[in-house]
């Protein structure tokens, strides 16, 4: 049972557009989400997260978007850098317990 | 601070032998964690620990093995090893204060069992 789902394995952009991964999530227990990126031979690094009581946070080019009532989750990139191709991961807990994973999505941003 | 280390960075095991992949963090992190990732499944917990002493298992705990005698060290044991634990391993620790969230990982133990 996969309780966060990116259902785009890759999405390819060009450099200066946005950048709009996407993250569904069915556990409605879920009350923090983050996103972690992954360059290929390193572990993932934190990028930016959101709590279930707001629904936008915002940190320089990241925005991730929290829409509760349809358990859905995104990240826009504004602009897309090529510094930014990367795995992408979504992740979901309740009350910090543990992490609960998507499958990622690779992001390619073609100069 | 090195953060979080990972040894060995590669490993090959026959089907039955045992081996430990070794983590260690410098930051006094409460949390420690174990992940494997594998081709379209992301990163699926394995065993966490909240502190030195206490360790629980994650989604995908058979077969593994962990032990938490200090808060640097958080070492994952495979009993008997299958090939479907051919995977690439990841520790990660964070402070308990923000639990699961925010972790720091390590770079990755490639693991092949034939």
């Amino acid at each position: 049972d996969q309780q966060v789902k990116q259902n785009s394995p890759s999405l390819s952009v060009q450099e200066g557009r946005i950048s709009i991964l996407n993250c569904d999530y069915t556990n409605s227990m879920f009350d923090y989400f983050l996103w972690y990126k992954k360059y290929p031979a390193e572990g993932p690094t934190f990028l930016i997260s959101i709590s279930s009581i707001k629904d936008k946070n915002e940190d320089g080019r990241f925005t991730v978007f929290l829409n509760k009532s349809a358990k859905h989750l995104s990240l826009h990139i504004v602009p897309s850098q090529p510094g930014d191709s990367a795995v992408y991961f979504c992740a979901a807990s309740t009350s910090g317990s543990r992490l609960t994973f998507g499958e990622g999505t690779q992001l390619t941003v073609n100069p | 601070n090195a953060g979080v280390t990972q040894t060995p960075k590669f490993q090959v095991l026959k089907t039955g032998q045992s081996m430990t992949l070794q983590c260690a963090q410098d930051m006094n992190h409460e949390y420690m964690s174990w992940y494997r990732q594998d081709p379209g499944m992301g990163l699926r917990l394995i065993h966490y620990s909240v502190g030195a002493g206490i360790t629980d298992q994650g989604e995908v705990p058979n077969g593994y093995n962990v032990s938490r005698s200090t808060t640097e060290d958080f070492p994952l044991r495979l009993l008997s090893a299958a090939p479907s634990q051919t995977s690439v391993y990841f520790c990660a620790s964070s402070y308990l204060v923000t639990g699961a969230y925010e972790q720091y990982f390590g770079p990755g133990t490639r693991l092949t069992v034939t």
